[in-house]
């Protein structure tokens, strides 16, 4: 089966740098997004990483690493609106299409 | 204001009930997704429609029946439901049914007594 783990729960500290990582078993990858929900609000698109390396928006950053079946979202200056459940999403090809296997989703929580 | 709206918000059935969830997006984009959410469960896609014609539905049970009327809208018809089927479901859109980026509504949170 396609799979995707992720930390249920991480917690920092204000103006601090965290990292979620992500693990996938998949077949047919293509590339990696991430997604922010906060609670009772729409899951916003984050970064979709399709090659090996680094990409970095701003105070978020995204990383994959296609032969270790791993990837990671970087917070860098933590704000109390960075608390949200983040998600990670794998890009895969079924029957000729595009799907999204998802993760389950890890809830950041900053405190002061 | 996410460009996608999801109505009603807030759903509560009995198991005998006949409801309807509806999406609609100010997008002008070519795909639209039903996703059912449960707390600490990865997103289950349950219906996929490109150019309002169905191309994915993960097998879903028959009382779950999407309709695609046109590329703005679309309706989730729910009949005969189970308690186990209370979940927030989302509505997301995407240019078209190859693109990587989807938009989210808000979701319709839908408990069933």
């Amino acid at each position: 089966g396609q799979s995707l783990e992720q930390p249920s729960e991480v917690t920092a500290v204000e103006g601090a740098i965290v990292q979620i990582n992500c693990t996938y078993q998949t077949s047919g990858f293509y590339g990696l997004s991430w997604y922010q929900q906060h609670d009772g609000g729409a899951p916003t698109f984050l970064s979709y990483n399709a090659l090996d390396g680094l990409e970095e928006t701003g105070r978020f950053s995204s990383f994959l690493s296609r032969s270790d079946s791993y990837g990671y979202l970087l917070l860098q200056e933590l704000q109390m609106k960075d608390s949200a459940s983040y998600f990670c999403a794998v890009r895969v090809s079924v029957d000729s299409n595009y799907q999204l296997i998802w993760g389950a989703g890890t809830k950041l929580i900053i405190k002061p | 204001e996410t460009g996608v709206t999801q109505t009603p918000r807030h759903l509560v059935m009995g198991m005998t009930n006949k409801k309807s969830l509806k999406c609609e997006q100010h997008l002008g984009h070519n795909a639209m997704y039903w996703y059912k959410q449960s707390a600490k469960k990865p997103l289950e896609l349950m219906f996929v429609y490109s150019l309002e014609e169905r191309v994915e539905n993960n097998s879903v049970p028959s009382r779950f029946s999407p309709e695609c009327p046109n590329s703005s809208h679309l309706f989730l018809h729910l009949h005969t439901l189970q308690p186990e089927d209370s979940a927030l479901y989302l509505c997301a859109s995407s240019q078209d049914q190859w693109a990587g980026e989807l938009f989210f509504g808000e979701g319709s949170r839908l408990t069933v007594l």
